[in-house]
This record gives structure tokens, sequence and C-alpha cells, in this order.
């Protein structure tokens, strides 16, 4: 019953360092996300995907950068990593909704990775 | 644009108390709405949803009905208990932005014995 896995957990990096936040679904679920979470502000979309090779950007992209080399896999770029990205990291994923919609509206969720920028 | 606003946290209440989270929405299309609820530790879960106005969705005691007069989804329990202690996130999906989801800040409940 793995679900949705993300790693690491946790991270603390500095000012500028490179890292990828992995994501693994074992559902078969065509739509992939990632989400940030920070205090006060619920939870924004990053990136999606609706399929393998296909990936695109939501609500806060900048300083991220997402592939979709496979169903299972969706992992999440930091390029140079900035204090402003400390954060808590969920991916999310969905079968495909009808009519051409991005996911059926049900998302099922990682347990999170939680990312200290210094 | 779409937003959801819910209740400022936190929220104590005794065991057996009645809860309830208000949540009001803003959408340009005919949103889905959606309570996810956190556990420590853990990731967001679906806890109930509702498609269409005056749809009620329930499940482990909560509830939550859909009014489209006064744009919002109140989540309700009439007795909680110790395990419900957790954070709950009201959403919104609009299919006319192809479903993106729009979350609330969320609302952390603590029960107390």
């Amino acid at each position: 019953n793995a679900g949705v896995t993300q790693t690491p957990k946790f991270q603390v990096l500095k000012t500028g360092q490179s890292m990828t936040l992995q994501c693994a679904q074992d559902m078969n679920h065509e739509y992939m996300s990632w989400y940030r979470q920070d205090p006060g502000m619920g939870l924004r979309l990053i990136h999606y995907s609706v399929g393998a090779g296909i990936t695109d950007q939501g609500e806060v992209p900048n300083g991220y950068n997402v592939s979709r080399s496979t169903t299972e896999d969706f992992p999440l770029r930091l390029l140079s990593a900035a204090p402003s990205q400390t954060s808590v990291y969920f991916c999310a994923s969905s079968h495909r909704g009808r009519g051409g919609f991005r996911h059926t509206g049900e998302l099922f969720f990682g347990e999170g990775s939680r990312l200290t920028v210094l | 644009g779409d937003s959801v606003t819910q209740m400022e946290g936190p929220v104590t209440l005794s065991e057996e108390a009645f809860l309830t989270i208000n949540c009001t929405y803003t959408a340009t299309g005919y949103p889905s709405l959606f309570w996810y609820v956190q556990y420590p530790g853990e990731g967001l879960q679906l806890l109930l949803k509702a498609t269409k106005a005056d749809d009620k969705g329930s499940n482990k005691g909560f509830e939550a009905t859909y009014r489209k007069e006064t744009t919002s989804f109140h989540l309700e329990k009439g007795s909680v208990q110790v395990s419900d202690s957790a954070v709950y996130f009201c959403a919104l999906s609009d299919r006319g932005t192809g479903n993106q989801f729009y979350f609330g800040t969320g609302t952390s409940l603590t029960v107390i014995p």
C-alpha cells in the first residue's frame, strides 16, 4: 500500500545549492503535481503533469523544474536554492478526469518534504 | 480569480463538543468543493466532497453542504473526538480552470479529553 512516496522527508540546503525532491506513485495515475505549503497561505501549485512527457506550470513555478519520463515518477528540481523556497512540499496524484479535465478531483498526497534553505 | 477563505484557527474543543469550520469561496465557473484533512506528520487526504449546489458531502461523522446562494461549504461534526485533531483544508476545483485546485489556508483543530 505505498500510494505516493516522497523523498527526502527533511533537507537543509545552503543558498545556491541544487537538489531534487523525488515523488513516486504506484497507482498508475496519469496526473501528478507538486504543491508548496507555507504558513498562512495554504497550498499553492508549482507544476503539474497529465502524463509521461507532458508538464505545465502552476501558480508559483519560478525557481523549479520538473520532468515526467515515466508514469510513476515526477521529480521536482531546485536549480539554485533561495531562502524563499523554504517550505513544505507535497506531491499529489490522481487519475485523469473525464472530458479532458486534468484530474478526477480526488488528489492523493505524499507525506511531504520539509526543505530549509539557509 | 478563484479563491477559498476559511476560518482562522487554531480551534480548541473539548471531546464531544460541536464543531463548525467556516469556508466561503469565490469562483467564476461551477466549482466542486472539498474538505481535506491533514493528520500530524501525514499528507492531506480527502475527507468529503460535493460537486454541485445543495449536495451534502459526508464522511466519518463530518458533513458539509454546498450552498451556492451564500457561496459556502462549512464543515460540521456533532461530537468531536481526540482523534479528530488535525488541520482541515477547504478547497475548490473549477472546471473553468481545467480543474485546478485552490486551497484555503487551513484550520488547526485540537480536541482535548
